[in-house]
């Protein structure tokens, strides 16, 4: 099992839907998580953090569920700005002198008029 | 407010040549990496540096080498570039074990 998965897609949504994507991690003493945008052909950036209270930037909610070991992205209102690919990034228990950062693959919006 | 810079932006380069690229970060960030991102594989890991003086391998190190030459810069070398090399190479930075990374707008690097 990876440590990190993602459906790759692609979700295919119309302008003004709201698209919802998980991301799943296999080690549950995991301590921080991100989400990532990527645009073809450029560096990744990121989105936001998920706080295990959940959070919200403007139409985009992460949420984090510890005891299924996912996170979940939540974009409302879907713009055609909004197609990118969206990473995953979940940080490994610490322990010393390591410095363990995983990636998933992404998965793939596109946004549709 | 550059944040991460890499240097070049494209490359190509014949089989056997070297290279350096280069990595520079102005947010006194501890920690800096280089990934390569190919098609369907997402971004791999080919070295890392924990702090000014430290490096350690990642998840694909063969056929490179890195410098930690001072906290702001972190540079990835080729010394016999390979074909299997073409790829598009990020570096990154961040403060802490527990924070986000910071990109730089990658290395189109290709290999003939």
């Amino acid at each position: 099992r990876k440590e990190v998965e993602q459906d790759p897609g692609p979700f295919n949504v119309p302008e003004g839907a709201t698209v919802a994507f998980n991301c799943t991690y296999s080690n549950s003493a995991s301590q921080s998580f991100f989400w990532y945008r990527q645009d073809c052909r450029k560096e990744p950036k990121l989105l936001m953090s998920v706080y295990s209270s959940g959070n919200e930037d403007g139409r985009f909610t992460a949420q984090l569920n510890r005891a299924s070991q996912y996170i979940s992205l939540l974009i409302r209102d879907s713009k055609l700005s909004d197609s990118a690919t969206y990473l995953c990034v979940v940080i490994g228990a610490r322990s010393y002198n390591t410095d363990k950062l995983i990636f998933g693959t992404g998965t793939r919006l596109q946004v549709f008029p | 407010n550059a944040g991460v810079t890499q240097t070049p932006k494209f490359q190509v380069l014949k089989t056997g040549q070297s290279m350096t690229l280069q990595c520079a970060q102005d947010m006194n960030h501890n920690s800096m990496y280089w990934y390569r991102q190919d098609p369907g594989m997402g971004l791999r890991l080919i070295y890392y540096s924990a702090s000014e003086g430290t490096t350690d391998k990642g998840e694909v190190p063969n056929g490179y080498n890195v410098s930690r030459l001072n906290k702001r810069e972190f540079s990835l070398r080729l010394e016999s570039a390979a074909p299997s090399q073409t790829s598009v190479y990020f570096c990154a930075s961040r403060q802490d074990l527990v924070q986000p990374q910071h990109f730089g707008d990658g290395t189109r690097l290709s290999i003939l």
